[in-house]
């Protein structure tokens, strides 16, 4: 059982919007930052939003954070086959000093 | 460029110690949390703990404090994961990571290390 929860799969058809959801507590998402990132099929994982809301360089504008209160968002727009993958939301818990994850949500484009 | 470079894989026998590495590069190594995450097959992302190499200061998760140990050389730039007794259920792929963000959000993984126990 994850400490963050997300739901386990979401689908849309190319061309489309996804919204993946995160939910917490006040210890973790309610007092930092959230981080989502990417896994592609026999790959490492890869940061796609850090800080709630911002892209690292490289990541298109498609892809889109928010936080409010004990709950975050990430957003897919123009969805592309390219974008199937596990996603995973993760922060800081400042009750355990350490980090939390999501379960993951897995992508599928239609 | 920031880099983290982990060890090979490896297979090992139940019962049987293990030491697996993450060195880095390209940046001040001393200064940024280190963490190491595991990825059973087929499922999710795991924090197991972290380390600050300038003063080594070692965070574990409670699911895993006692059963590993996380260790840092800064001479080497070089980070560890260490088992003294694997479990058939510590068969799984390993990721060090880099917590560049705030909230420990990490900006440079591995390529992730993977490690099968098997009799």
């Amino acid at each position: 059982q994850s400490v963050l929860t997300q739901p386990p799969s979401v689908s849309a058809a190319p061309g489309q919007k996804v919204i993946i959801t995160c939910s917490g507590s006040g210890s973790n998402i309610g007092t930092n930052s959230v981080s989502w990132y990417q896994q592609l099929p026999g790959t490492a994982p890869k940061v796609v939003i850090y800080d709630n809301n911002k892209r690292p360089s490289g990541i298109p504008d498609r892809f889109s954070g928010f936080k409010s209160g004990t709950s975050a968002t990430l957003g897919i727009t123009g969805l592309q086959t390219g974008d199937e993958a596990d996603y995973y939301c993760g922060t800081r818990d400042s009750s355990l000093s350490g980090v939390v994850f999501g379960g993951g949500t897995k992508l599928t484009v239609l | 460029e920031v880099f983290l470079v982990q060890s090979s894989a490896e297979v090992k026998k139940p019962g049987e110690s293990l030491e697996i590495s993450c060195q880095g590069s390209g940046y001040r190594f001393p200064t940024s949390w280190i963490g190491w995450v595991r990825q059973r097959p087929g499922k999710g992302l795991e924090w197991m703990g972290m380390i600050f190499p300038a003063d080594s200061e070692t965070r574990y998760s409670p699911s895993f404090q006692g059963q590993v140990t996380i260790s840092a050389d800064k001479s080497i730039t070089t980070t560890y994961l260490q088992w003294s007794s694997l479990e058939a259920s510590d068969t799984a792929i390993y990721y060090c990571a880099r917590s560049g963000f705030s909230g420990y959000g990490m900006d440079v993984w591995g390529q992730g290390t993977t490690v099968t126990v098997s009799s």
